[in-house]
């Protein structure tokens, strides 16, 4: 089983409010990653948690804030979001950070009005 | 910094007909070169992928081929059918140094009735 889960599948917010995004996975694998994907566009690095430590840090604005609550969980806490937010966001694992294959989760599109 | 070009942006062919997406890369040292399909509101999907220590991988009516001289790869889809309609990406990775994924641009597929 190669399943990432994402929740919400969507999210409308204003640009004062909080909300989080969530993505699980349950296959043991030990590195996790958030992407966000623009339309037509290919998707773009923005963390990458290696054993429940940030590893990467793409110069992603503070306003989103990762955290790896534990090997499975992943979340990305957004405030204060601009409309050019608006994007999906999407979660990846892989075995860990120096393996190949890297498994998508289904994304949250989110909205920011 | 590294780049992958992919070609061409967008693609339609006759269904049964045979569909050839290429990429290259700059990277010398990327060594994974994975696709990914996607869908319309869904996550990207790992359909196949090549090592660098490896010419060419079938799986059913998908290939991959790759050459490391040239620093080209190429997806190979025979007997399309409607439902192999998306967007595909290639990319390249190292499994060693800073293992992002570099993706290539996207290719639109359309399969004809």
């Amino acid at each position: 089983d190669t399943e990432v889960t994402q929740t919400p599948k969507h999210l409308v917010m204003g640009m004062t409010n909080k909300k989080s995004l969530k993505c699980e996975q349950h296959m043991g694998h030990r590195a996790m990653y958030w992407y966000k994907q623009k339309a037509k566009k290919p998707p773009e690095l923005m963390f990458v948690y290696s054993y429940e430590k940030l590893s990467i840090n793409e110069s992603v604005p503070s306003r989103f804030s990762p955290e790896c609550p534990n090997s499975s969980l992943l979340n990305l806490h957004l405030h204060a979001l601009q409309p050019e937010d608006s994007a999906l966001y999407l979660c990846a694992s892989s075995q860990v950070v120096h393996s190949y294959e890297q498994y998508f989760g289904p994304g949250t599109r989110l909205t920011v009005t | 910094g590294e780049n992958v070009e992919q070609h061409p942006s967008t693609l339609s062919v006759q269904e049964g007909d045979s569909a050839v997406i290429k990429c290259t890369y700059s990277d010398s040292a990327s060594n994974y070169f994975p696709w990914y399909k996607q869908e319309l509101g869904k996550g990207p999907q790992l359909i196949i992928d090549i090592r660098s220590n490896v010419g060419e991988k079938k799986d059913q009516r998908i290939a991959v081929t790759l050459n490391k001289t040239a620093k080209h790869f190429s997806l190979h889809i025979t007997e399309t059918q409607p439902e192999d309609s998306a967007v595909y990406f290639c990319a390249a990775t190292r499994t060693s140094g800073t293992y992002k994924y570099i993706f290539g641009t996207g290719t639109r597929l359309k399969v004809l009735a």
